[in-house]
């Protein structure tokens, strides 16, 4: 079955600074999705890529496929204290089986 | 439009009790999922639906029932509790076909002693 691995586990980093997260997979993706969840709060979508080489914005998330579509990485340019909170990257298994990644964990310090 | 609904939001339960936690949504879309999320393991799917009448299991769908008699319901049984049971669980729902963009519930926590 799929696999998604994430990378850091957890990132503390200061408002202002850039930082990237990565998402691993086991098998080629037909779709990669990434969700953020604040503390104690249901996910909420950011963005899916489909496509090799795809690329997406949503004000200051930019997330990459890469051409194999095995890797995805999410960036964010100038953090903010609202960007806190716990990145997961998903995708479909086989069938509707959905999958996610182990999430990563990012706090903002102003 | 209130999206996805989750009750209750907390729970404790003792081993061997059964419960049923209930989710639902109004925005008519096929496809809803049980999550359960543990610290260090992400979200595990437990159930998915289709659509009324049709359901499958997930990843771990042992010790858990599920139905969907409505599009809007969807409804996740525990039959007999056990401590590791003890987790978040999240209700999901989206569209039936791509985009996957999941819609989720605000979780409800279940603590078993």
């Amino acid at each position: 079955s799929q696999e998604l691995e994430q990378s850091p586990q957890s990132l503390i980093v200061q408002e202002g600074k850039n930082l990237t997260i990565n998402c691993t997979s086991s098998k080629t993706l037909y779709g990669l999705y990434w969700y953020k969840q604040k503390y104690g709060e249901g996910l909420i979508f950011l963005m899916m890529l489909q496509k090799g080489g795809e690329e997406k914005s949503h004000e200051k998330i930019t997330a990459k496929l890469d051409e194999k579509k095995q890797q995805s990485s999410l960036h964010i340019t100038a953090s903010q204290p609202s960007h806190a909170g716990i990145y997961l990257c998903g995708a479909l298994d086989y069938g509707q089986n959905f999958v996610f990644g182990p999430g990563t964990r990012l706090s903002v310090l102003p | 439009n209130a999206g996805v609904t989750q009750t209750p939001k907390f729970q404790v339960l003792k081993t061997g009790q059964s419960m049923t936690l209930q989710c639902a949504q109004d925005m008519n879309h096929e496809y809803m999922s049980w999550y359960r999320q543990d610290p260090g393991m992400g979200l595990r799917l437990i159930h998915y639906s289709v659509g009324a009448g049709i359901t499958d299991q997930g990843e771990v769908p042992n010790g858990y029932n599920v139905s969907r008699s409505t599009t809007e319901d969807f409804p996740l049984r525990l039959l007999s509790a056990a401590p590791s049971q003890t987790s978040v669980y999240f209700c999901a729902s989206s569209s039936a076909g791509p985009p996957y963009e999941q819609y989720f519930g605000p979780g409800t926590r279940l603590t078993v002693t």
